[in-house]
C-alpha cells in the first residue's frame, strides 16, 4: 500500500511569512496527526484529527498555527506568521482505526525559517 | 501529562556486539510502547512495539522488554550491523478517555554507532 505523502518536502521562508504544508494519509486511515520534530529531538504532537474532527490541539500554537482535515482525508497545516523557532521538520502521520496505536509517519516537510 | 526519558543519548558498538537502549514513562496509564528508527533525513519507521499486557517481543534481532511495575522498557538489538546505525525513538501511548488512541509522546532519541 502507499505510504503517506507529504508536500513540500523542503521550505525556505522568511520570519513574518506564511507556509502551508500538505498531507495525504494511507488510504483508510482516520486518524491522522501532525508533529513537529526539532533538530535533536523526538516528534512532538501539534494535532490528531478522528477523520474530520479535532480530538486532540493542546500544544499547537494557535495564535499562528491552523489546521484542517476537509472531507476526512487530506490536511494541510498553516503558519502564519512564522518565526525563527519554527524551523523544523513537520511529520504528519497516519493510523487505521480511532482505537489502532500504530502510526506510520510521511516523509515530512523540512522548513527553514530565516 | 507523559514524560519519556531515554539514556543513553549515544552508543556506539562494535559490528556484531549488541546494543541496549533503556526508556521510562511516567503514566502508568500508557499501555502501547513503539520503537521508531530514523536515519538521517528520512521518516520515523515502526521497528517494534509492544503492549502493557506482554513482557517481552522479539522479531529476529531486536527484541523489546517492559517491567510495567518499574516503568521502564528496553530496546535490544543483537548482532548489530552497520546498516542498523541511526537514531532510535522510544515512545508511549494510552488510550483516551474518548476511546480513541492517544498522541506518542517520544524520548529524546538516541544516536547508535555500529562501527567495522
Amino acid at each position: 500500500e502507499a505510504g503517506v505523502a507529504q508536500s513540500p518536502r523542503y521550505k525556505i521562508i522568511e520570519k513574518r511569512q506564511s507556509v502551508a504544508f500538505w498531507c495525504n494519509p494511507i488510504s483508510g486511515h482516520a486518524t491522522l496527526y501532525w508533529y513537529q520534530q526539532i533538530l535533536g529531538q523526538g516528534p512532538k504532537l501539534l494535532i490528531q484529527f478522528q477523520n474530520n474532527g479535532v480530538v486532540d490541539d493542546s500544544q499547537l500554537p494557535k495564535d499562528r498555527f491552523s489546521a484542517e482535515r476537509l472531507k476526512g482525508v487530506d490536511s494541510t497545516l498553516k503558519i502564519q506568521p512564522a518565526k525563527l523557532e519554527d524551523s523544523a521538520v513537520y511529520l504528519c502521520a497516519s493510523s487505521s482505526l480511532p482505537t489502532n496505536y500504530e502510526q506510520y509517519f510521511g516523509p515530512g516537510t523540512r522548513l527553514t525559517v530565516t | 501529562g507523559e514524560n519519556v526519558e531515554q539514556h543513553p543519548s549515544t552508543l556506539s558498538v562494535q559490528e556484531g556486539d549488541s546494543a541496549v537502549i533503556k526508556c521510562t514513562y511516567s503514566d502508568s496509564a500508557s499501555n502501547y510502547f513503539p520503537w521508531y528508527k530514523q536515519e538521517l533525513g528520512k521518516r520515523p519507521q515502526l521497528i517494534i512495539d509492544i503492549r502493557s499486557n506482554v513482557g517481552e517481543k522479539k522479531d529476529q534481532r531486536i527484541a523489546v522488554t517492559l517491567n510495567k511495575t518499574a516503568k521502564h522498557f528496553s530496546l535490544h538489538i543483537t548482532e548489530t550491523q552497520p546498516e542498523d546505525s541511526a537514531v532510535y525513538f522510544c515512545a508511549a501511548s494510552r488510550r483516551r478517555t474518548t476511546g480513541t488512541a492517544s498522541k506518542l509522546t517520544f524520548g529524546t532519541g538516541t544516536r547508535l554507532q555500529v562501527t567495522l
